[in-house]
């Protein structure tokens, strides 16, 4: 059973352009919520998180928003640029634990 | 090596072979995880090793599935009976434990790609 579910599956956004992946989730234990961000050949790379305290979380180009009584949060990326182009994965961890459960995963490509 | 270092990168074996995955973390990382990336399927987690305790197992697929962690640091993943649906790549993260300001950040090695024929 998916913990987290995530989507789009995949995304192509021009470059300068907005893009928004969404997760949501229905365990209400869970109180940290990172993205992380992978490149091909490698492993993922935490990008950024949020806790529930906080509806919206911004780093550079990168913001989460975050919906708690929707269980919703979701990454945006302004400015999208080709070098973006990798696969994102949103995340969750309970209180109290330490291994993390990861969405299906977005590939995006932002072409120039 | 100032990350987390997995071997073999790539690993083809046929179908019934044992395989041993290894993964040296971080050092001064306590805890050290083992997910599974099948296309399609994000990261499933497999096992996770914090310190001396007991290891989570939770998320083991199935009892040819087993994991050591020796002397709190070099992990090994075993795979026995191999099956072509255990064709995967086979991430390894750690981390220190999450509590307080510290978030637990997961640190990724690169991977051991399994196929298995």
């Amino acid at each position: 059973q998916q913990q987290v579910k995530q989507s789009p599956q995949s995304l192509i956004v021009q470059k300068g352009g907005i893009s928004i992946i969404n997760c949501a989730y229905e365990n209400t234990a869970f109180d940290y919520f990172p993205w992380y961000q992978q490149f091909p050949g490698k492993g993922p790379a935490l990008l950024i998180a949020i806790r529930p305290d906080v509806s919206e979380k911004k780093e550079g180009r990168f913001t989460i928003s975050f919906n708690k009584s929707a269980k919703q949060f979701s990454l945006h990326i302004m400015d999208s640029q080709p070098g973006d182009s990798a696969t994102y994965f949103c995340a969750a961890r309970r209180t109290g634990a330490n291994n993390l459960f990861f969405g299906t995963g977005t590939r995006l490509t932002v072409i120039p | 090596g100032a990350g987390v270092s997995q071997s073999p990168s790539n690993k083809v074996t046929e179908k019934g072979k044992d395989v041993e995955l290894r993964c040296d973390p971080i050092s001064g990382h306590t805890a050290l995880y083992w997910y599974r990336q099948s296309l399609g399927q994000g990261l499933e987690f497999l096992i996770y090793f914090q310190g001396n305790s007991a290891p989570d197992k939770s998320g083991l697929p199935s009892d040819r599935f087993s994991a050591e962690r020796t002397g709190g640091s070099v992990s090994t993943l075993t795979i026995q009976r191999t099956q072509q649906e255990d064709s995967a790549v086979y991430l390894c993260a750690s981390s220190f434990p999450s509590g307080g300001a510290d978030t637990g950040e997961l640190f990724f090695g690169e991977g051991s790609r399994l196929t298995v024929l």
